[in-house]
């Protein structure tokens, strides 16, 4: 599969945990690390997650990411209201022989 | 600290050229390479183009290739992104990022604000 889907929306209350997936295929996620953005409503990108799992210095434990096939998937627990932004994938693609970034997912707190 | 200030964009019509500019200050930035990446209005992002940090290599998205070219000034720690044959389908906030690896690991952090290309008649 050469994009790279994410659920439109996610939402939760505060303190609770969400999940966002990222579906790919085996030439992205399966044989490449991916890595998971945050961006604020009028504002850049900022990275959240690199290599599958591994959090910037900055980045709060409360997210994490994880990878398994052909699919990744961040979670953020304990939900806050700044957690409240778009949150894309992204990996290199072999047959686009470039970085593809996933379709986004807007997380709300309810 | 790391900072990185789009300038550039504008309105110009489809076919026309328009050049962007990056500049960096907070880092070494001859060390680094660098991304453009863009967003559609209301839309996703996509990855536009890189050049490495001794300008040896670049590389273009598919839908961009031909058409725009990537350039560095390290000396003045600037990038650059001249597109031509401007298409309205370009239209987007356009930003440029620097490798989080420092090389060509195509991870990006930071970013800089953007600046938006309106490509209409």
């Amino acid at each position: 599969q050469s994009v790279l889907t994410q659920p439109p929306s996610a939402s939760g209350t505060p303190g609770q945990r969400v999940s966002i997936s990222c579906s790919g295929g085996s030439s992205n996620i399966e044989t490449n690390s991916v890595s998971w953005y945050k961006q604020l409503p009028g504002t850049a990108p900022k990275i959240l997650i690199h290599s599958n799992d591994q959090r910037p210095s900055g980045v709060p434990d409360r997210f994490s990411g994880s990878k398994s096939g052909t699919s990744a998937s961040l979670a953020i627990s304990g939900l806050q209201s700044e957690d409240e932004a778009d949150y894309y994938c992204a990996v290199w693609d072999d047959s686009l022989i470039g970085p593809r970034f996933g379709t986004g997912t807007t997380v709300t707190v309810l | 600290q790391v900072q990185l200030v789009e300038s550039g964009g504008g309105v110009v019509q489809p076919g026309r050229s328009l050049r962007l500019s990056c500049a960096a200050s907070g880092f070494m930035f001859s060390n680094y390479g660098m991304h453009w990446i863009r967003q559609a209005p209301g839309k996703g992002l996509e990855w536009v183009a890189v050049m490495f940090s001794d300008g040896s290599n670049k590389f273009y998205g598919h839908s961009v290739r031909g058409r725009f070219t990537i350039s560095r000034d390290n000396s003045k720690n600037t990038l650059y992104l001249q597109m031509n044959s401007l298409r309205v389908e370009d239209t987007a906030v356009y930003y440029c990022a620097r490798d989080y690896c420092g090389g060509d690991c195509y991870k990006f952090d930071p970013w800089g604000q953007g600046t938006l290309v309106t490509v209409s008649s």
